[in-house]
């Protein structure tokens, strides 16, 4: 199976910071990657798929980036509807795979 | 708009069963890849299973295999989970999701609970 690992688990930041978000894969996912956000009680809403494309509706402070083994999640200035938990996933290889989580909060 | 509700959780005995369903709205749903992730309490998500449009492939996780079936009926636009043999580690939010590689609209969750 291939590994997920996300760096940091929290990230404490402040309303008008750049915020990135690390995703390393235990073997190439070439750019078969998604984004996901997640707020307490509600379900993951896809941000990002094939590591830099947009899904609809989502704002552009979101990008994604990155190809093979590494990637990354910005945020190019932290808006409050912002704080949540992220994750990333793969979808190059059977099982399906996610990262355990960056929790976004506060400073 | 793309609508999913899931329904049929609950609480069950180990060695137990249960079947969830989600019934999907807004979109062509026999055109769709669907899948099943569950995220126990407190944790991070797994991603459990997988369904062809047609229902003609079906991809699950190890932990689940031989274990769990996904089908759908394209006629009710209904997916579904038959969950057999239920362990304590089954706990979990189960959510109905669109998509077979990456989850593009997702329910709102039913809560497995397996436990005497």
């Amino acid at each position: 199976d291939i590994q997920m690992t996300q760096s940091p688990s929290t990230l404490s930041a402040s309303v008008g910071d750049r915020v990135t978000i690390t995703c390393r894969a235990s073997q190439s996912i070439s750019s078969w990657l998604a984004w996901y956000q997640q707020k307490p009680g509600k379900a993951p809403k896809l941000l990002v798929y094939k590591a830099s494309s947009l899904e609809s509706g989502v704002p552009s402070r979101f990008s994604g980036s990155g190809s093979g083994t590494e990637f990354t999640l910005t945020i190019s200035s932290l808006q409050p509807d912002d704080f949540a938990t992220y994750y990333c996933q793969q979808y190059i290889d059977f099982p399906w795979t996610f990262g355990q989580g960056t929790k976004v909060e506060i400073k | 708009e793309v609508h999913l509700v899931e329904s049929g959780g609950g609480l069950v005995q180990p060695g137990g069963s249960l079947r969830l369903s989600c019934a999907a709205f807004g979109f062509t749903f026999s055109n769709s890849w669907m899948s099943w992730v569950r995220q126990a309490p407190g944790k991070g998500l797994e991603w459990v299973a997988s369904i062809k449009q047609d229902g003609s492939d079906k991809y699950y996780v190890d932990s689940v295999k031989g274990r769990f079936t996904i089908s759908k009926d394209n006629a009710k636009n209904s997916l579904y989970l038959q969950m057999n043999s239920l362990r304590a580690e089954d706990t979990a939010f189960y959510y109905c999701a669109r998509g077979g590689s990456y989850f593009g609209s997702w329910g709102q969750g039913t809560l497995v609970t397996v436990s005497s």
